[in-house]
């Protein structure tokens, strides 16, 4: 039972343009989201997160979305670098359980020049 | 602050071997996890410790996977004996005791043939 989906296994997409990156989730307990990036040969590393009592989070060029009532969130890469070439990977943390991640598949994004 | 350790990055056994992967999470971090991830597919929690007390181990395949975190530090994960649908990445990852500075390591990379 996949709980947390990232239904485009990659993406495409040219330098400056935007990039976006969606994520629903079937768990209603869920209440806190998170997304992170992954390198080849390397562990994810944190890049931004949502609580759900917010629908808009920013960071920079990264901003995360969420839709409680669709059960989805993206996440929009403004404007898209080479360097954001890698996996992306959306997760989410039940109430109560403090720490325990539940991943998404992950979504492969290649910013072409 | 130097981050998770983890060794040995790669490793190849045959099928029905044993192997052990060992972790060294950041500093004062309280809660280890232990993740495996198969190619495709997202990072799937085997195990948290807390301190060196078993938090979940609800997904660990206790028939053949073991974990201990001995003195509340570092920890091992052991598989014994290996099957082939067990080759994946196996990320190890700390955090504080209420989340904050989650982080994971580069992985350790097994191939059983």
């Amino acid at each position: 039972d996949q709980q947390v989906k990232q239904n485009s296994p990659s993406l495409s997409v040219q330098e400056g343009r935007i990039s976006i990156l969606n994520c629903d989730y079937t768990n209603s307990m869920f209440d806190y989201f998170l997304w992170y990036k992954k390198y080849p040969a390397e562990g994810p590393t944190f890049l931004i997160s949502i609580s759900s009592i917010k629908d808009k989070n920013e960071d920079g060029r990264f901003t995360v979305f969420l839709n409680k009532s669709a059960k989805h969130l993206s996440l929009h890469i403004v404007p898209s670098q080479p360097g954001d070439s890698a996996v992306y990977f959306c997760a989410a943390i039940p109430t109560g359980t403090a720490s325990k991640l539940t991943f998404g598949t992950g979504t492969r994004l290649q910013v072409t020049l | 602050e130097a981050g998770v350790a983890q060794s040995p990055r790669y490793k190849i056994i045959e099928k029905r071997q044993s192997v052990a992967f060992w972790c060294n999470p950041i500093s004062g971090h309280a809660t280890l996890y232990w993740y495996q991830q198969i190619l495709g597919q997202g990072p799937k929690l085997l195990i948290q410790f807390q301190n060196n007390g078993v938090v979940d181990d609800s997904q660990l395949p206790k028939d053949r996977f073991s974990a201990e975190r001995l003195k509340g530090v570092d920890s091992t994960l052991k598989i014994q004996p290996a099957k082939l649908e067990d080759s994946a990445v196996y990320l190890c990852a700390s955090s504080h005791r209420d989340f904050t500075g989650y982080t994971f390591g580069s992985g350790t990379r097994l191939t059983v043939v």
